[in-house]
């Protein structure tokens, strides 16, 4: 079992919907969870992070966490074209010293 | 915008060759990260370290070293480059919060 895992997609929604993003993880100790969006040749760049303790809202983005169900998601509102991108779910793991990276889910927002 | 710098950006080189790709952080983070990606493909963790003196293999082997001699860099050395090396390299750094990611070095091995 990966201890990221994500669905690859292509996540295709209109423009203006919700995208809604998810990502499992297998070590239930993790204590961190990080979203990445990475543009085509590009590096990964940060939109939210969350600690075990809750869930965040940050514009139109909000990254929820389920640890019972081991679970991460992100929800984009109010989708725009240049939303499409691959989006990467990150957990910090072994002690917290990793940060150990699904496969990332590309998305694509239809004009 | 992150403190965070990769040399160089892009590298062409024949087999057999040793090289190094440096990475260098101001932000005075312990901890830094070599990934290797694929165009398209996930991130691979090479490499890590949670401060000077201390590395760790990651999750692919690369065939290759790192050291953390100094808090702020991070060099990745491949002893001899083989045409599989060919990909893109990302350095990455953290203290407790998130990682913040270099530009990349993209290594071509021919």
């Amino acid at each position: 079992q990966k201890e990221v895992e994500q669905n690859s997609g292509p996540l295709s929604v209109p423009e203006g919907a919700i995208a809604s993003l998810n990502c499992t993880y297998s070590d239930r100790g993790s204590q961190s969870f990080f979203w990445y969006r990475q543009y085509s040749g590009k590096s990964p760049e940060l939109i939210m992070f969350i600690y075990s303790n809750g869930d965040k809202e940050d514009g139109r983005f909000t990254a929820q966490l389920n640890k019972a169900s081991q679970y991460v998601s992100l929800l984009i509102r109010d989708s725009q074209p240049s939303d499409s991108a691959t989006y990467l779910c990150a957990v910090s793991t072994g002690g917290y010293q990793k940060v150990t990276f699904g496969i990332g889910t590309k998305l694509q927002v239809i004009p | 915008e992150a403190d965070i710098y990769q040399t160089p950006r892009y590298l062409v080189i024949g087999t057999g060759k040793k090289i190094t790709l440096e990475c260098s952080q101001t932000m005075g983070h312990d901890k830094m990260y070599w990934y290797q990606q694929d165009p398209g493909m996930e991130l691979h963790l090479i490499h890590y370290s949670y401060g000077v003196n201390s590395t760790e293999k990651g999750d692919l082997s690369s065939e290759s070293t790192v050291s953390r001699i100094r808090t702020e860099h991070f060099p990745l050395t491949l002893e001899s480059a083989r045409p599989s090396h060919t990909s893109q390299y990302l350095c990455a750094s953290r203290n407790q919060g998130t990682a913040f990611f270099g530009q990349g070095t993209r290594l071509t091995v021919v």
